[in-house]
């Protein structure tokens, strides 16, 4: 049974950097593309951007000019860097393997961006 | 980039009442069409893929259809554990992405 989780703080400073990780289990992170989405409060689903095991990213382009996402094989982890964030970025991120359609979730971690 | 849309915005029904939510696309996206089911205060679940294809576990009320640009989402016949909100999510290659529409609320009338 494939569980994905993620990790991270939990409240970030404006202007600041918002890194998360998630970690995959029952699952080589070396098959598939994997993602992340995130959903301010009250608001709709918002994909960020995905990575494949050898290392290709797409993003979102509104979203382009400060994420970044990475692999590590060796812990069968992927990880979201999204920098100069503003409470804007406030949101539950969602981490999900892509089939290509989302079949597996994370729980969500909740980052608060204070000002 | 392809934009996603959604009507209705909101819906209200009956128990046992057949349920339709429409998606459409700004351009032609073949059938890289998912639907997803959000409950409240929970994950959002995969549906439907591939425009018209249950996802294991997926009860038999659900169902998806379309081509193209336009595409459906069907409840046959609404249970209280459908209310939940509902959103489509193009995976088109070219350009590669994932934009998800501005979901359906749906809730028990």
């Amino acid at each position: 049974q494939v569980q994905l989780q993620e990790s991270g703080p939990g409240l970030v400073k404006s202007s600041g950097t918002l890194s998360l990780t998630c970690t995959v289990s029952g699952d080589s992170i070396n098959s598939y593309y994997w993602t992340w989405i995130r959903q301010s409060p009250g608001k709709g689903l918002e994909w960020i951007g995905y990575i494949y095991a050898g290392g290709s990213t797409y993003y979102n382009p509104s979203l382009k000019s400060r994420v970044s996402i990475s692999v590590d094989t060796s812990k069968n982890q992927f990880s979201l860097t999204l920098t100069s964030v503003t409470p804007a970025d406030t949101a539950v991120y969602y981490c999900a393997r892509s089939v290509p359609a989302f079949d597996v979730w994370g729980q969500g971690t909740m980052v608060t961006v204070s000002s | 980039d392809i934009q996603m849309t959604q009507s209705p915005s909101s819906l209200s029904a009956s128990v046992g009442d057949r349920v339709t939510i429409t998606c459409r696309a700004s351009q032609g996206i073949s059938s890289f069409l998912a639907w997803y089911q959000q409950k409240p205060g929970k994950v959002p679940k995969l549906l439907v893929y591939a425009a018209s294809t249950l996802q294991s576990g997926v009860p038999s009320r659900f169902s998806g259809s379309g081509y193209g640009t336009e595409f459906t989402l069907t409840i046959s016949s609404l249970q209280p554990e459908d209310v939940g909100d509902y959103y489509c999510q193009k995976y088109d290659s070219a350009p590669p992405g994932f934009t998800f529409g501005p979901g359906t609320k749906v809730d028990i009338k």
